[in-house]
């Protein structure tokens, strides 16, 4: 099974919540990453933290916030969000340093905004 | 298994016979492939990879072809079974650079 694990699996939300997604790697990797899945489109990286140091924001809202307290653990918080938003949100984790980069996933959480 | 527009492409095989995914990449400059798999309701799952300094690499039943001077990576999957019916994505990454691109996939449907 997966070195990532994300909570919570399945999330339904209003557009005037506010809620939390959970991401743990144990892996021991060094980068995390936030990507959003939609239906017909490519994986989309939102942000990269490396050494706990947030390295990439790819022009995503500012109702999605990051959160990277240690290099095990990544949230993204969630506020007033918009029906479009609802996606499949995957964490990731990676070794930076090494010769294979690959990115180990998490199984994802289903975020529906009604 | 290109992607074409907003439609993910399809392939269907039936059980036991070879699949090739194919895909397209555009960024010269990419010298990490990574060939992922996707089942329903879980997130992608590492299958293979390959440096640019290679044109081909072996796994268990599966092979990854590069063909930089076209910019084109597949992946071929031997004696194909219904466990194997998922999304398959192909990702690259550019020297120098950390994070992976990510192409649209291709849906790989295995009937018994």
């Amino acid at each position: 099974e997966t070195g990532v694990t994300q909570t919570p699996r399945h999330l339904v939300m209003g557009m005037t919540n506010k809620k939390s997604l959970k991401c743990e790697q144990h892996l021991g990797h060094n980068a995390m990453y936030w990507y959003k899945q939609s239906a017909k489109k490519p994986l989309e990286l939102m942000f990269v933290y490396n050494f706990k140091e947030q390295t990439e924001n790819n022009s995503v809202p500012s109702r999605f916030s990051p959160e990277c307290p240690n290099s095990s653990h990544l949230f993204l918080h969630l506020h007033t969000l918009q029906p479009e938003d609802s996606a499949l949100y995957l964490c990731a984790s990676s070794q930076e340093d090494s010769q294979n980069t690959e990115a180990f996933f998490g199984q994802g959480t289903r975020l529906t905004v009604v | 298994g290109e992607s074409v527009g907003l439609h993910l492409p399809t392939l269907s095989v039936q059980e036991g016979d070879n699949s090739i995914i194919n895909c397209a990449y555009s960024n010269s400059a990419s010298d990490y492939f990574i060939w992922y798999k996707q089942e329903s309701g879980k997130g992608p799952q590492f299958i293979i990879d390959i440096r640019s300094n290679m044109d081909k690499r072996q796994g268990q039943r599966v092979t990854v072809l590069l063909n930089k001077t076209v910019k084109h990576l597949s992946l071929q999957i031997a004696a194909t079974q219904p466990g194997d019916s998922a999304v398959y994505f192909c990702a690259e990454k550019e020297r120098g650079y950390s994070t992976l691109t990510f192409g649209k996939g291709t849906m790989l449907l295995v009937s018994p």
